[in-house]
């Protein structure tokens, strides 16, 4: 257990619709990252926060935004659903700088 | 642009019969080098994190090390439970993040 958490386990939804996808890093983490793992495309880095803030934003589509919350928590909010959105979305956390990061469970997304 | 790339994509071994996955980067600055294991429907699992060349690091059956261009994780004497897929990742000093860029991966059969 990495002590990251994440929410829901699996998501099931229809193209079209918007579904939020919730992440609590480890106790003492300060960065949150999001991944997409799809079949095709590997681990890629969404967008990462620190401390509130946005740091860093990677392939992320205009559809999908983020933000972190005062407690740290961090939500990915994902709308206009398409089917090749369907994929594991993974939550990280990390102390910061060069630190390693802990990858929580994932959510499974599926869009039917 | 910064890349990762495993080989080879799957191995098969025996219990007992030790062998090397490679990874091969191109990074403009290297910020760390990291190995993950992540077994299937689930989050990748931190293992090592390298920093500079030369360096090694060690848990039970695995060592990993890394030279200018590329990383190797050592298997020795292999138990079906090592079976998973083990990915590698780097971040640079490139801007304010430490975002993770991974490779596909190796998928690692262990059979007994």
């Amino acid at each position: 257990d990495s002590g990251v958490t994440q929410t829901p386990k699996h998501l099931i939804t229809a193209t079209g619709q918007r579904v939020t996808l919730r992440c609590s890093p480890r106790s003492g983490d300060l960065s949150v990252y999001w991944y997409q793992q799809s079949l095709d495309q590997g681990l890629q880095f969404l967008i990462q926060y620190y401390n509130g803030e946005e740091r860093a934003k990677g392939n992320i589509l205009e559809r999908f935004s983020a933000q972190q919350f005062p407690d740290l928590h961090s939500e990915l909010n994902l709308s206009s659903l398409e089917l090749g959105d369907s994929a594991l979305y993974f939550c990280a956390s990390s102390v910061g700088g060069a630190n390693e990061q802990f990858f929580g469970p994932g959510t499974r997304l599926t869009v039917l | 642009e910064d890349q990762v790339t495993q080989s080879p994509e799957a191995l098969r071994l025996q219990e007992g019969e030790s062998s090397s996955l490679n990874c091969s980067y191109t990074v403009s600055g290297l910020r760390g080098l990291f190995w993950y294991r992540q077994d299937p429907g689930k989050g990748p699992e931190f293992l090592f994190t390298l920093y500079s060349a030369g360096e090694e690091k060690e848990k039970e059956r695995l060592k990993a090390t890394l030279t200018k261009k590329e990383s190797f994780l050592h298997i020795t004497a292999p138990k079906p439970e090592d079976s998973a897929t083990y990915l590698c990742a780097v971040s640079n000093y490139g801007g304010a993040t430490n975002k993770l860029i991974f490779g596909t991966g190796t998928l690692l059969a262990v059979q007994p």
